[in-house]
This record gives C-alpha cells, sequence and structure tokens, in this order.
C-alpha cells in the first residue's frame, strides 16, 4: 500500500523557519517525484514545488523562490522522506501543508496531476 | 501565470441528478488539466486528467470533456458521497488550482 505520512502539526512565530516531512513508502521512491501544496483553511489549493525522486532536481513556484527548500533522505533500509522547510515565516504562510506523489498510468506518467496525498500538516504562524 | 475561473461557486444539487461544473483557462492549455475532489478535514482526491480520463478506481459516473479553453465535468448522478468542493487544476505550465467548486445537497 502506498503511504505519504507527514509530521505534525507545528506552531512558529513570524521571521522563523519550518520543516515538514513527508515520508513515503510501498512504491519505488526514485520512480516518482513528490510535490508540495498547501491550503489556508477555507481557501484553495496552491502549488509549491516539486522534487524529483530520482536525482532530487527541484522546481519551485515563482512566489516561494528563496523561501522554501525541498529535500529528501533515501535510506536503503527503511521508508524514503521528503522535507519542506519553508523560512522566514509570515502569518499569511498559516495553512495545511501536503505531500503528494504525481500520478502514472500504465503508459505514463505526470509529473504535476497528483495522485496519492499525505494526511496534511497544518502550520500556524502567529506571534 | 494561467488563471482558471470554475463555475458556479456552489452547485446544489439532490441525490441521482446530474451535476455539470465548469473551469475556464485564461490561455490555451490543450488538455493539460485534472479535477479533484476534496471533503471536509480530508487531502483532495485525484478524479481526471488530461482533460477526459478517469484516474485508477474513479467510478464511470466521473466525465470530464474539453472544448478550447472551456472544460466540464459531470457527474451522472449524484451520489451522496459525492457532494464535496471540486478543484480544477491545469499543468500545461506552472500549476494553478481553480477557486473550486461546492456541489452541496439540495
Amino acid at each position: 500500500q502506498v503511504l505519504l505520512v507527514q509530521s505534525g502539526a507545528e506552531v512558529k512565530k513570524p521571521g522563523a523557519s519550518v520543516k515538514v516531512s513527508c515520508k513515503t513508502s510501498g512504491y519505488t521512491f526514485y520512480k516518482y517525484g513528490i510535490t508540495w501544496v498547501r491550503q489556508v483553511p477555507g481557501q484553495g489549493l496552491e502549488w509549491m514545488g516539486w522534487i524529483r525522486g530520482s536525482n532530487s532536481h527541484t522546481r519551485y513556484a515563482q512566489k516561494f523562490q528563496g523561501r522554501v527548500t525541498l529535500t529528501t533522505n533515501t535510506s536503503a533500509t527503511s521508508a524514503s522522506t521528503v522535507y519542506m522547510e519553508l523560512r522566514n515565516l509570515r502569518s499569511d504562510d498559516t495553512a495545511v501543508y501536503y505531500c503528494a506523489r504525481e500520478y502514472c498510468s500504465s503508459v505514463s506518467c505526470y509529473a504535476d496531476v497528483l495522485d496519492i496525498w499525505g494526511q496534511g500538516t497544518m502550520l500556524t504562524v502567529s506571534s | 501565470e494561467i488563471v482558471l475561473t470554475q463555475s458556479p461557486a456552489t452547485l446544489s444539487a439532490s441525490p441521482g441528478e446530474r451535476a455539470t461544473l465548469s473551469c475556464r483557462a485564461s490561455q490555451t492549455i490543450s488538455n493539460n488539466l485534472a479535477w479533484y475532489q476534496q471533503k471536509p478535514g480530508q487531502a483532495p482526491r485525484l478524479l481526471i486528467y488530461g482533460a477526459s480520463t478517469r484516474a485508477t478506481g474513479i467510478p464511470d459516473r466521473f466525465g470530464g470533456s474539453a472544448s478550447g479553453t472551456e472544460f466540464t465535468l459531470t457527474i451522472s448522478s449524484l451520489q451522496s458521497e459525492d457532494f464535496a468542493f471540486y478543484y480544477c487544476q491545469q499543468y500545461s505550465d506552472w500549476p494553478t488550482f481553480g477557486p473550486g467548486t461546492k456541489v452541496d445537497i439540495k
């Protein structure tokens, strides 16, 4: 069973940094990319960035360039984990943050079509 | 940035009825459009990609179509579990999502 399990809720002060983890299991990690999406409570979805599982190549939305970093930690003996670090936090960064795996059909993979999602991590930024 | 506009904002319907949701792109995106369903407190669920291809395990009452920059998600006969938010997403350029349509019970 393919699973993405995220770390727990965070409360941070403005100007601080946060690092959210997304532990993957049940599939061959290097064959798929992972995307991060956030959702302000009661609002829509916002694409943040993507990291390729095979070589950690990254793409970031222009809005988050310079503030977000995606990394991976692959272990031969345990699940592979993707991390999303967001720096210089502001109150409008308060949102639920999701990691999601790209979709692969029997024919092709689609980097920006999101199939398996983590459960979400609530980040609250408040002084 | 490609902007997606969804309509209506809220669709009220009864179980068994047909629901038609629209998504308009601000520029040509070919068929690089996906639809997601989201229920309160849950992560989104992929329904459709390539404008009209159902993802694995999605019931055939969900259908997608495209005409130019206009995209449609049709739910042929609403089931109780279909009352939720629906988002379109384009992946022709840097991915963006529409603001969503809420399908609620009339």
